[in-house]
């Protein structure tokens, strides 16, 4: 089982609601990521968290909406979204985003999300 | 021209066989290199990790990075149906955040 774990598996929601997605990891890790992957696409990069605080947002459109309420938790708020954001939303964690050292990610299984 | 390049395939191979996968990439500050596998409707998992270049064997996996040729490649010895999957090449420099940049992945097919 991953060891990064998110919440809900499945959401299929209408272009006027508002829904989170949620994200929780007890590695230690400090530094969390969202990514969007379409069908047979590779991952792309939403945003980038570094000690709870957001450190890279890839011009990523308000409707998407990051917060980190702390080390070990992640959500990402949606509204207003479009059928073309439908997509896998990924949350990923590693150890750190400076010193000297980077070893890859730990990547949730994911949210299906359907945009109705 | 993309950072990173992956033939998408799909590759096909039968069940015993060695599979080679590669990727080869532009920016010369990349130095982490990472191999992730993804089954369908899963996340993509960390499977192979190294640092500059050189080789590392992890059982039936063994990960090539050649620098000099921007080129990096995954073998897959002894090939099972279970390996069947997406195979993600990703590289990092090692800065902003540790950034990462995905190849297009992949898709292999192992025949029983």
């Amino acid at each position: 089982d991953t060891e990064v774990t998110q919440t809900p598996k499945h959401l299929v929601m209408g272009m006027t609601n508002k829904k989170s997605l949620k994200c929780e990891q007890h590695m230690g890790h400090r530094a969390m990521y969202w990514y969007k992957q379409k069908a047979k696409k590779p991952p792309e990069l939403m945003f980038v968290y570094s000690y709870e605080k957001l450190s890279i947002n890839e011009s990523v459109p308000s409707r998407f909406s990051p917060e980190c309420p702390n080390s070990s938790l992640l959500n990402l708020h949606l509204h207003a979204l479009q059928p073309e954001d439908s997509a896998l939303y990924l949350c990923a964690s590693s150890p750190d985003t400076i010193g000297t050292a980077f070893y890859g990610y730990t990547f949730g299984s994911g949210t299906r999300l359907t945009v109705v | 021209q993309k950072e990173v390049e992956q033939d998408p395939g799909p590759l096909s191979v039968p069940e015993g066989a060695i599979v080679s996968l590669n990727c080869t990439y532009s920016n010369s500050a990349f130095q982490y290199f990472m191999w992730y596998r993804q089954y369908s409707r899963k996340g993509p998992e960390l499977l192979m990790y190294t640092y500059s270049s050189g080789n590392k064997e992890d059982g039936r996996f063994t990960a090539q990075v050649d620098k000099s040729s921007k080129y990096i490649s995954l073998f897959i010895r002894d090939s099972q149906p279970s390996d069947s999957a997406t195979y993600l090449c990703a590289m990092s420099a090692g800065t902003g955040g540790f950034k990462t940049i995905f190849g297009a992945g992949t898709r292999l097919f192992v025949k029983a």
